[in-house]
């Protein structure tokens, strides 16, 4: 089955710096990836996705991703972080080996942007 | 994308009741998704709803424990039976976007007493 590990529990970061929040995957066809967000007491909310072509996809709010295939890897990243960057983000993939929209989630990166 | 609507919003609740959550989606879409996010964790699959079929369970979550209905393509339900205090979550549906990308409700916050 898929998975997703998103090995850091938070990630502190200053305002106005790059932001990288870190996921790789396990999957037995080709991944679609997907980075969510959620703020406080709010539903997740669609950052971007990766499903083919360019391995640099570009989403919401200027957050930017890079698939690396060889590496399992889809992580996002900001190149300027701002205060109301700081939410919980998700990394979901679907394994397209099984056919079906079944999405597992990582455990979730809490994202702190100290002003 | 999508716009979802969750009833109700939050609800506190005493153990051995059951509480029905209502999803609403502006279009009609064929699957539906149930999701449970508890404390500080991350979402967790219940069940995928297909309109006119029963409900597929992923492993550890039941038909008695979590009823789903799904009458129509842009209404669905997931009752939380007999609950106790580890059935406090927050709990989501979702639906799949043609591009393949979920989109969630904003989530019905349940806490058990």
């Amino acid at each position: 089955a898929q998975s997703v590990a998103q090995p850091e529990d938070q990630v502190n970061v200053a305002e106005g710096n790059p932001l990288t929040v870190k996921c790789t995957y396990s999957v037995s066809g080709n991944p679609y990836l997907f980075w969510y967000v959620q703020y406080p007491n709010r539903g997740l909310q669609f950052l971007l996705k990766y499903i083919t072509g360019d391995n640099l996809v570009k989403g919401s709010y200027g957050f930017e991703a890079e698939f690396n295939k060889s590496q399992t890897s889809f992580h996002l990243k900001k190149p300027s972080a701002l205060v109301s960057d700081s939410a919980l983000y998700f990394c979901a993939v679907r394994d397209t080996y099984y056919g079906n929209n079944r999405l597992a989630f990582g455990k979730g990166n809490q994202v702190v942007v100290i002003p | 994308s999508a716009v979802i609507s969750q009833k109700p919003s939050r609800d506190i609740c005493q153990r051995g009741t059951s509480l029905t959550i209502q999803c609403q989606v502006d279009s009609q879409v064929t699957m539906m998704f149930w999701y449970r996010q508890q404390p500080g964790q991350s979402l967790t699959l219940i069940a995928t709803a297909n309109q006119g079929s029963e409900a597929t369970y992923e492993s550890g979550f039941v038909i008695d424990k979590f009823p789903i209905s799904r009458p129509n393509l842009t209404f669905s339900t997931l009752t939380v039976s007999n609950m106790s205090p580890e059935d406090s979550s927050i709990y989501l549906c979702s639906v799949v976007h043609p591009g393949y990308e979920q989109y969630f409700g904003p989530g019905t916050r349940l806490t058990v007493t």
